[in-house]
């Protein structure tokens, strides 16, 4: 059954260090997104992508953020400069089309900022 | 922001029995709700879906009730099993969009 995947599983950085978070959805979907989960908390929308370029952001998505499609396969996540609160779970999703369609997650990524 | 709500932390069930899962919603705009499941260290797992033209929907064990009026939905799992232990979440959607908003979770305890 086809999943989505995400490199690296854990992630460790230094405070202001850059990092990119990698996702390769379902082959055949077309909406991408990612959401983190602060240990404790809800899991969180952060940004969602079709047809090559950002279609919403939330509030947590701030210049220090950007989503890329760089090629057919690849979804990146990149942090420009990681601050402490940047810990948590990062998960990307991707779904086949619109209207009622469900979204998969990946198994997502442990960023660890320190 | 509350607009998704899991009132209850945790639930537990002995096997055999049902379990229900409650979920409540304060933005009318919500036309598509999901329960997904989700064990430790992985990512959340599609269980059952529905949208707001519908009331009831059915996928083997699983079934999802929604009340338009109430705002309200709930899972029912019968027969529970111990392998449905795991945290639930329920999340919603909005005009054929895009984000889903999650809510906090129920850890489901299945007792063999």
């Amino acid at each position: 059954e086809p999943e989505v995947t995400q490199t690296p599983s854990h992630q460790v950085t230094q405070m202001g260090q850059e990092v990119i978070l990698r996702c390769v959805p379902i082959s055949n979907h077309l909406y991408f997104y990612w959401y983190r989960q602060i240990l404790g908390q809800k899991v969180e929308f952060l940004v969602s992508f079709y047809n090559n370029e950002i279609s919403e952001k939330s509030e947590i998505f701030d210049d220090q953020f950007s989503a890329e499609r760089p090629d057919g396969s690849n979804f990146t996540l990149k942090i420009r400069s990681t601050k402490l609160e940047d810990s948590a779970m990062y998960f990307c999703a991707s779904r086949i089309a619109g209207g009622f369609n469900e979204q998969f997650f990946g198994p997502g990524t442990r960023l660890t900022v320190l | 922001d509350q607009q998704v709500k899991q009132n209850s932390p945790s639930l537990s069930v002995q096997e055999g029995r049902i379990s229900i899962l409650n979920c409540d919603y304060t933005n009318s705009m919500f036309d598509y709700f999901l329960w997904y499941k989700k064990y430790p260290a992985e990512g959340p797992t599609f269980l059952i879906s529905i949208s707001s033209i519908k009331d009831k929907n059915e996928d083997g064990r699983f079934t999802v009730f929604l009340n338009k009026s109430a705002k309200h939905l709930s899972l029912h799992i019968v027969p529970s099993q111990p392998g449905d232990s795991a945290v639930y979440f329920c999340a919603a959607s909005a005009n054929d969009g895009n984000k889903l908003v999650f809510g906090a979770g129920t850890i489901l305890r299945v007792k063999s």
